[in-house]
């Protein structure tokens, strides 16, 4: 199975507070977990992305939280602002299979001044 | 700047008419992919090239075809586009084939593809 399951669908958050999204998988083989934001009208753009040898990554206010013998990360969004307004996407892959990415569904978060 | 860039942003055609998306990119990545997104879906993978190899995703319909004529460059045709083919049409580039960066994908702006 290679589906990867990604929730809430959508998410509103006031300025400054905290925006989790959660994404779990069923492929032990995946070794690779990127985070996309997309704003409308634009491609997805490589946000941030862990591989399973760690279980904590963070990058300014995104932080990905990693549990590999749960299958689950998640991504964190901490201090959010009105212009994190976007559809997150997170995603696996695997390198032996040609890299390809398997999207979640994505979460569209509005962040409210 | 290194990047993807794909042209034109946007494209109208007739139901039925050929049409060919373009792809280009200054990054020197040996992977191309091409996604076809819908509106509030994710992108979901037409095929992809490795290098001059070409791989087709199970489900893609036989209407889709694409070409890479060199590392720079990739196209996708539509041979005869339906109603249910218009959609956001997403080039991305990765370097390939392993390594640490191997993976990461690269995504174009996209080109928004309205069928009348």
């Amino acid at each position: 199975q290679q589906q990867v399951k990604q929730s809430p669908q959508s998410l509103i958050v006031q300025k400054g507070g905290i925006s989790i999204i959660n994404c779990a998988y069923e492929n032990t083989a995946f070794d690779y977990f990127p985070w996309y934001q997309q704003f409308p009208g634009k491609g997805p753009a490589l946000l941030i992305a862990i591989r399973p040898d760690v279980s904590e990554k963070k990058e300014g206010r995104f932080t990905i939280s990693f549990n590999k013998s749960a299958k689950q990360f998640s991504l964190h969004i901490m201090d959010s602002q009105p212009g994190d307004s976007a559809t997150y996407f997170c995603a696996a892959s695997k390198e032996a299979a040609g890299n390809k990415l398997t999207f979640g569904g994505g979460t569209r978060v509005l962040v409210k001044p | 700047d290194a990047m993807v860039i794909q042209n034109p942003r946007y494209q109208v055609t007739q139901f039925g008419k050929p049409v060919t998306l373009s792809c280009s990119q200054t990054l020197n990545h040996n992977v191309m992919y091409w996604y076809q997104q819908k509106s509030s879906q994710a992108p979901k993978l037409l095929f992809h090239y490795y290098d001059k190899d070409f791989n087709n995703e199970a489900d893609t319909p036989d209407n889709f075809q694409s070409r890479r004529p060199n590392t720079s460059f990739c196209f996708l045709d539509i041979r005869s586009p339906g109603l249910g083919d218009a959609a956001m049409y997403l080039c991305a580039t990765s370097r390939g084939p392993s390594g640490r960066g191997s993976n990461e994908q690269f995504f174009g702006p996209g080109t928004r593809l309205t069928v009348l």
